[in-house]
């Protein structure tokens, strides 16, 4: 059984650091083919890709973010850890984790951990 | 970036009656492995999002054979072939061809 769960704070200021575990079960990122992805959803508005980790630790970004972003990956402790630089009230969205394979995109989803940006 | 233009925004059925989606990529989303990488997501309200069809036309797991795919090169298509309630929500198609990956504004599907 396939779960992962998103982590981190509700709450941060602006020009703060974010930081953001997806903890997941079910499946292994040391597998090849294996990726996870994160993906944000502002409230009421449509889904933005954010960034993708492999089982080979190969790293892809959004590009009009990845200034401010780095993902990486704890293979022993199932996890992947996404920090986002200088956080302004914009980037108030709910926040997904989903395992993902290149073939066939993202299965499997968190439930999303909402994070608002405000002083 | 590859930008997904959908069309309709807002789509209100009648139960019973089939609706359709359109997608449409500013680039071929036809891989350099011939295979073309175009996902659509469901996302009910207050829910996560749900894959309902990859590589323009494969039913994920589960899903209702009244949801198909379609489409080839930058066009493409979801269709539902007669609305059910639990169909409401937003609809989004998402390309994973080309880096970064890049998903359409979404499309919302609501009961008239």
């Amino acid at each position: 059984q396939v779960t992962l769960r998103e982590s981190g704070p509700a709450l941060v200021k602006p020009t703060q650091t974010l930081t953001l575990t997806c903890t997941f079960s079910g499946f292994s990122l040391s597998t090849s083919g294996m990726c996870v992805t994160w993906v944000r959803q502002p409230p009421g508005k449509a889904l933005e890709w954010l960034a993708l980790i492999d089982w080979d630790d190969n790293k892809y970004y959004s590009t009009s973010l990845k200034t401010r972003l780095t993902i990486s990956k704890d293979t022993s402790k199932n996890q992947v850890v996404l920090t986002m630089t200088n956080m302004d009230p914009v980037d108030t969205a709910t926040y997904y984790c989903a395992r993902t394979y290149y073939g066939s995109g993202m299965d499997y989803w968190g439930q999303g951990t909402l994070v608002t940006v405000s002083s | 970036d590859v930008v997904m233009t959908q069309s309709p925004l807002s789509l209100p059925v009648t139960l019973g009656q089939p609706a359709s989606i359109s997608c449409r990529s500013s680039q071929s989303l036809v891989y350099i492995d011939g295979n073309t990488y175009l996902n659509w997501f469901q996302q009910r309200p207050g829910q996560s999002p749900r894959r309902l069809i990859y590589k323009v036309s494969n039913r994920a797991s589960g899903v209702p054979d009244r949801f198909s795919g379609s489409g080839s090169g930058t066009d493409f298509t979801l269709k539902i072939s007669r609305v059910e309630a639990e169909d409401v929500g937003v609809y989004y198609c998402m390309q994973h061809t080309h880096w970064p990956w890049t998903f359409g504004q979404g499309t919302k599907v609501e009961i008239k």
